[in-house]
C-alpha cells in the first residue's frame, strides 16, 4: 500500500501564474482533503472532496479550486498566484466520516 | 482568531524523562482532539486522539488527557526517546467536520 501520494515534491512558480497539484489517495479512501501550511503555523483546511464534489470548504479566495475523479484521486488548482501562496500544501486522505486521516508527504510550493 | 492553540514553539527534554505537550481551544463544539507528529520533509502522521465523551486515552508511551472545563489537553510521552523529536500539532473538529489544527510545538529529545 503506497499511502497517500503527491506530485510534484517541490515546485516554483511565477506571481500570476497557474499551479495544479495532484494527489492519490490511499487504497480503500473515498474523501480528500486539502491544507495549506505556511511556515511555523500549522496546516490550514482548504476543501474536502467525496464523490467528485466539493464537501466542505474553508476560509479560501475562489482562486483555490478543486477536482476530485471517480478513481478518487484529486487535484488542487490555484490561480493568479500570490507570493502569499507559497507554502507546504498536503492532501489527506480518510473514509467519509472517519476521523482518522492519513497525510502525504506534501507539495512544496514556491510564488517568486 | 486561532481556536486552537500550542502556545509552546518548542520544548526541550532529556531521554528517558516525561515530556508534556499542551493544546488549548476556544470553541466549545469540538468533540473529537487528535495528535499529529511531523518529521521534516514528511507529512503528519497520527499519533492518538480522544473523543469529547473521555477524558483520558492511552496508546502505549503515548497519552492525551482532555479538560472540557478547562477547554484543555495534553500529550505526555513517557519515557520519551530521540526518536520522539518532532513538530507535534494539536487538532481539532466538532460534529465531524473538517480539522483545525494548532501552530504545532517542535520537540527535541536530548540524549
Amino acid at each position: 500500500d503506497a499511502g497517500v501520494t503527491q506530485s510534484p515534491t517541490h515546485l516554483i512558480k511565477t506571481r500570476g501564474q497557474q499551479v495544479t497539484l495532484r494527489c492519490s489517495p490511499k487504497s480503500g479512501h473515498d474523501t480528500v482533503s486539502w491544507y495549506q501550511q505556511a511556515l511555523g503555523q500549522g496546516p490550514q483546511f482548504i476543501f474536502q472532496y467525496y464523490e467528485e464534489e466539493e464537501r466542505q470548504r474553508g476560509n479560501f479566495p475562489d482562486r483555490f479550486s478543486g477536482h476530485q475523479f471517480p478513481n478518487y484521486s484529486s487535484e488542487l488548482n490555484v490561480n493568479a498566484l500570490l507570493l502569499g501562496d507559497s507554502a507546504l500544501y498536503l492532501c489527506a486522505s480518510s473514509l467519509l466520516r472517519s476521523t482518522e486521516a492519513f497525510f502525504g508527504q506534501g507539495t512544496r510550493l514556491t510564488v517568486v | 482568531d486561532q481556536q486552537v492553540k500550542q502556545n509552546s514553539p518548542s520544548l526541550s527534554v532529556q531521554e528517558g524523562r516525561i515530556s508534556i505537550l499542551n493544546c488549548d481551544y476556544t470553541n466549545s463544539m469540538f468533540d473529537y482532539f487528535l495528535w499529529y507528529k511531523k518529521y521534516p520533509a514528511e507529512g503528519p502522521t497520527f499519533l492518538i486522539s480522544i473523543s469529547s465523551i473521555k477524558d483520558k486515552n492511552e496508546d502505549g508511551r503515548f497519552t492525551v488527557f482532555l479538560n472540557k472545563s478547562a477547554k484543555h489537553l495534553s500529550l505526555h510521552i513517557v519515557p520519551s526517546q530521540p526518536g520522539d523529536s518532532a513538530v507535534y500539532f494539536c487538532a481539532a473538529s466538532a460534529s465531524g467536520q473538517n480539522f483545525v489544527f494548532g501552530p504545532g510545538t517542535r520537540l527535541s529529545v536530548l540524549p
